[in-house]
């Protein structure tokens, strides 16, 4: 399967400092991308939606002006967790889908390894 | 709302025997149902899928069943080994929405010698 990369895997902020979060398809274009957050023993939340040269699309109660979602190349999106808080800690992960093989077959989603958010 | 649910956060099975992983759903409108595998410290890892027209699909060890009256869909591993032990999502989708998908709240495997 294709591979996705994400960096940090882990970090530790203070809180109200910003952090981001990188997420890139390292040998396929990805035209789609999306980020999850995950509490301990929760499922995994679909935050928002990500597509190359958009806006993202957020999903309900979300707030879009905290969590910043940019796009720019088919390659790599970023989060950034704007004047973090205690509450965003979290296990943060993104999937990246390819867009001319995205219609034949929904397992065509490949996730990264997650980013451990902590605020102090 | 949770609309993909997993009721069973952990499982015990002994190696060689089967593993059946149970995942509910409310929502009617799915119509594409994915099961992923999960090791601590990284990501998702796709396993096997099945379409809502469909009622099974087998790949290897790994068969998942579907019950659209009942809204219930199962994920059987037989048989079960050492390297099955992670924890298992259940996750679903409307093939509209461009993979946005649903997960359960996952369920622990663990596979004893």
């Amino acid at each position: 399967g294709a591979v996705v990369s994400q960096h940090p895997s882990r970090v530790i902020c203070k809180s109200g400092t910003s952090v981001k979060i990188e997420c890139r398809s390292l040998d396929f274009q990805a035209t789609t991308m999306f980020w999850y957050r995950q509490f301990p023993k929760q499922s995994l939340m679909l935050m928002a939606t990500s597509n190359e040269g958009s806006k993202a699309t957020y999903e309900q109660g979300v707030e879009k002006d905290k969590f910043l979602i940019n796009h720019a190349s088919l390659t790599l999106s970023t989060l950034t967790v704007t004047s973090a808080h205690p509450e965003d800690s979290s296990f943060y992960i993104c999937s990246a889908s390819g867009g001319l093989r995205r219609a034949l077959s929904y397992n065509e989603q490949f996730f990264g390894p997650g980013t451990r958010l902590t605020v102090l | 709302d949770q609309q993909v649910k997993q009721n069973s956060p952990s499982l015990s099975v002994q190696e060689g025997r089967i593993s059946i992983l149970n995942c509910d759903y409310t929502n009617s409108m799915f119509d594409y149902f994915l099961w992923y595998k999960k090791y601590p410290a990284e990501g998702p890892t796709f396993l096997i899928s099945i379409s809502s027209i469909k009622d099974k699909n087998e790949d290897g060890r790994f068969t998942v069943f579907l019950n659209k009256s009942a809204k219930h869909l199962s994920l059987h591993i037989v048989p079960s080994q050492p390297g099955d032990s992670a924890v298992y999502f259940c996750a679903a989708m409307t093939t509209d929405s461009w993979g946005k998908l649903q997960f359960g709240a996952g369920t622990q495997v663990v596979v004893t010698p």
